[in-house]
């Protein structure tokens, strides 16, 4: 069975902090590993990662896959309020197109 | 800009009566998911569907049936709602391609069952 593991669950952090959400996957025939940020309600798409050690970035959020550990990373630096969300991580499964989900880390930034 | 719209956003059933969920997407995709999304327990996913009237059960169906006439539509719907579905149902699509995997979320409905 296919499995996705983030942590932490939750995180409160201050504002202009720099945060690092895990996430650890086992996958029959990896593809692919996902990142999504859901604020209020509809995630939406961040980053598809397919190789190792190659860094997506957009702004202040940037994320790396180890397929050698079977983790990826997502950094964001210099968190301001609006990183509040729900940091979701996900990979398709073996000949599939449906996703598996991490169950998420809830990131609270504070002023 | 693509869209994916879920017909309510919040909605209150009471035990027994039969629900349905829609969701409509006009991106022109072959897939389409519904997820249920849980405190502690993130996103499960409940059918999807690759096709006009095809569809394949995913984690959680039980208690749940889908309907895809049109490939724009497809609805889920309780037989006959109970508690333990009040949740948060998440529509999604994604094309047909395999490299292209993200998915296109809805803005969610909000599920009460009392």
């Amino acid at each position: 069975e296919d499995k996705v593991v983030q942590s932490p669950l939750s995180l409160v952090v201050h504002e202009g902090d720099t945060v690092t959400l895990n996430c650890s996957y086992e996958v029959t025939n990896f593809r692919s590993l996902l990142w999504y940020k859901q604020e209020k309600k509809a995630p939406t798409f961040l980053f598809m990662l397919t190789s190792s050690g190659i860094e997506k970035k957009s702004g202040r959020l940037s994320s790396i896959l180890d397929k050698k550990e079977l983790f990826s990373i997502l950094n964001i630096t210099a968190t301001q309020t609006g990183d509040s969300a729900i940091y979701l991580c996900a990979s398709p499964g073996a000949g599939s197109y449906q996703l598996t989900f991490g169950k998420g880390t809830k990131l609270s930034v504070i002023p | 800009d693509v869209k994916v719209t879920q017909s309510s956003r919040y909605l209150v059933k009471r035990t027994g009566e039969k629900v349905f969920l829609e969701c409509v997407q006009d991106m022109d995709h072959e897939n389409m998911f519904w997820y249920r999304q849980d405190p502690g327990l993130g996103l499960r996913l409940i059918y999807f569907s690759y096709d006009v009237k095809m569809k394949e059960k995913g984690d959680i169906p039980e208690g749940y049936s889908v309907s895809r006439e049109k490939k724009e539509r497809f609805s889920l719907i309780l037989e006959s709602a109970s508690t333990n579905q009040t949740s948060m149902y998440l529509c999604a699509s994604s094309p047909w391609s395999a490299t292209n995997e993200k998915l296109f979320f809805g803005s969610g409905t909000q599920l009460s069952v009392l």
